[in-house]
């Protein structure tokens, strides 16, 4: 089974560009959330949507949108990049029942440098 | 909002040596995560523990959420556990959001 999928893997972007990153989660999987992981630190939540809704954001400003697709695929969407927006992005993916009997798994991340 | 705090923050190991690593955090969670981020960046999920003890080999986990800490054990340490083990605690503020705090990590060197 493929595990969740993020593309691309490594990304520059000079100082105000926009960038899209994207997120297959695990088939079967309806909730997808987005980590931003700057270098020594641990991931920051940025968004969670389930079921093609946003269900929670973390303090992250308006310039990050993510939305999340019929086929439960996910993009997160940065305009006006700063220098401090260059991190690890990491996308996780959990079946979002509610019993939350599980983990949620993570992708092998994006990191994007903004120069 | 809620803390999660690590120790130590950072291990020194002699292959074959056991460890113990501790997370803490400040307030009532519905679940807790171990995870192990490996030098690619890669989050390798390796407990899903809200409460009591789970084995995996080498590796063990005990949660005791009444006094909000959870331990990772690893026996036996190999090389290829090195790395930055990250704890994770989660809280839902509805039936489907769900997000989890980091802790800011313990960096593990299994030296050979």
């Amino acid at each position: 089974d493929a595990g969740v999928t993020q593309s691309p893997t490594h990304l520059i972007k000079t100082r105000g560009q926009h960038v899209t990153l994207r997120c297959s989660p695990i088939s079967g999987h309806k909730s997808v959330s987005w980590y931003q992981q700057v270098l020594g630190q641990g991931p920051q939540f940025i968004f969670q949507y389930y079921e093609k809704e946003e269900r929670g954001r973390g303090n992250f400003p308006d310039r990050f949108s993510a939305r999340q697709f019929p086929n439960y695929s996910s993009e997160l969407n940065v305009n006006a990049l700063l220098l401090g927006d260059s991190a690890l992005y990491l996308c996780a993916s959990r079946p979002g029942t509610r019993l939350l009997l599980y983990g949620y798994t993570f992708g092998s991340g994006t990191r994007l440098t903004v120069v | 909002g809620i803390q999660v705090e690590q120790s130590p923050p950072d291990l020194i190991l002699q292959e074959g040596a056991n460890s113990t690593l501790r997370c803490n955090f400040s307030d009532s969670v519905n679940n807790l995560q171990w995870f192990h981020q490996n030098p690619w960046g890669q989050l390798i999920n390796l407990f899903y523990i809200p409460s009591g003890t789970k084995q995996n080999g080498r590796l063990s986990a005990t949660t005791v959420a009444t006094e909000r800490y959870s331990l990772l054990y690893i026996s036996s340490s190999q090389t290829t556990d090195s790395g930055v083990y990250f704890c994770a605690v989660e809280r839902i503020w509805d039936n489907y959001g769900q997000n989890f705090v980091f802790g800011p990590g313990t960096r593990l060197s299994v030296l050979p």
